[in-house]
C-alpha cells in the first residue's frame, strides 16, 4: 500500500520560515515524480510549483521543493512566509501517464499569523 | 495560464439521482489531459478520472468521464451516499497546472 506521510507543519509568524516533510512508503520513490498541492481553509486546490517559469507568483523565490531519495522523502522549504500562505498543504505523487496525481498524503496544516 | 471553470457551484440532488458535473477551460487542453478528483469533507482529495475519460483503478463504473477540447463533464450516473462530496477538474496539459474552483454535490 502506497502511504504519503506528512509532517513539519504548524504555526508560524508572518516572515518566518518552515519545512514540510513528506515520507514515501510501498512504492520504488525514485521512479516516480512528487510535488504538493495546497488548499486554503474554504478553498479549492492550487499547485505548489516554485520553479520558473511556471511559478504562481504567489510563491516564486520563497518556496523550494527537494527530494532525499535515500530516505523516500520529499520536502517542501518555505521562506518569508505571509499569511496567504495559510493552506493545508497535500504531497502528492505524479501519475505515470501525466502530470496529474495518484496519490495524495492526508495533508498537514499550516497557519502563518502573528 | 489555463483558467477552469466549473459549473455550477453546488447541485442539489437526491441519492439515486444523476449527476452532471462541467468543466470548461479557457484554451484547449492537449491530448485530453484532463483530471477529476472528489474529496470529502476532512479528506485529502482522491482521483477520480484522468485522460478526460479513464477511471483511475477502484473507481466505480457510475462515475463517467467525457469531452475533449474545452468541455468536459463529469457524469455520476445514480448517486449514492458516499457520492456527495467537492468535485475539481485539474488540467495538466500545459504548465502551469491548474484546477478548477470545484462543484459541491450535496443532498437535497
Amino acid at each position: 500500500e502506497v502511504q504519503l506521510l506528512e509532517s513539519g507543519g504548524g504555526l508560524v509568524q508572518p516572515g518566518g520560515s518552515l519545512r514540510l516533510s513528506c515520507v514515501v512508503s510501498g512504492l520504488t520513490f525514485t521512479n516516480y515524480a512528487m510535488n504538493w498541492v495546497r488548499q486554503a481553509p474554504g478553498k479549492g486546490l492550487e499547485w505548489v510549483s516554485p520553479s520558473a517559469p511556471y511559478s504562481a507568483d504567489s510563491v516564486e523565490g520563497r518556496f523550494t521543493i527537494s527530494r532525499d531519495n535515500f530516505k523516500n522523502t520529499l520536502y517542501l522549504q518555505m521562506n518569508s512566509l505571509r499569511v496567504e500562505d495559510t493552506a493545508v498543504y497535500y504531497c502528492v505523487k505524479v501519475a505515470s501517464g501525466g502530470y496529474y496525481f495518484d496519490q495524495w498524503g492526508q495533508g498537514i496544516l499550516v497557519t502563518v499569523s502573528s | 495560464e489555463i483558467v477552469l471553470t466549473q459549473s455550477p457551484d453546488t447541485l442539489s440532488l437526491s441519492p439515486g439521482e444523476r449527476a452532471t458535473l462541467s468543466c470548461r477551460t479557457s484554451q484547449s487542453v492537449s491530448s485530453s489531459s484532463l483530471a477529476w478528483y472528489q474529496q470529502k469533507p476532512g479528506q485529502a482529495p482522491s482521483l477520480l478520472v484522468y485522460g478526460a475519460s479513464s477511471r483511475a483503478t477502484g473507481v466505480p463504473d457510475r462515475f463517467r468521464g467525457s469531452g475533449s477540447g474545452t468541455d468536459f463533464i463529469l457524469t455520476i450516473s445514480r448517486l449514492e451516499p458516499e457520492d456527495f462530496a467537492v468535485y475539481y477538474c485539474q488540467q495538466y496539459g500545459i504548465s502551469p497546472l491548474t484546477f478548477g474552483g470545484g462543484t459541491k454535490v450535496e443532498i437535497k
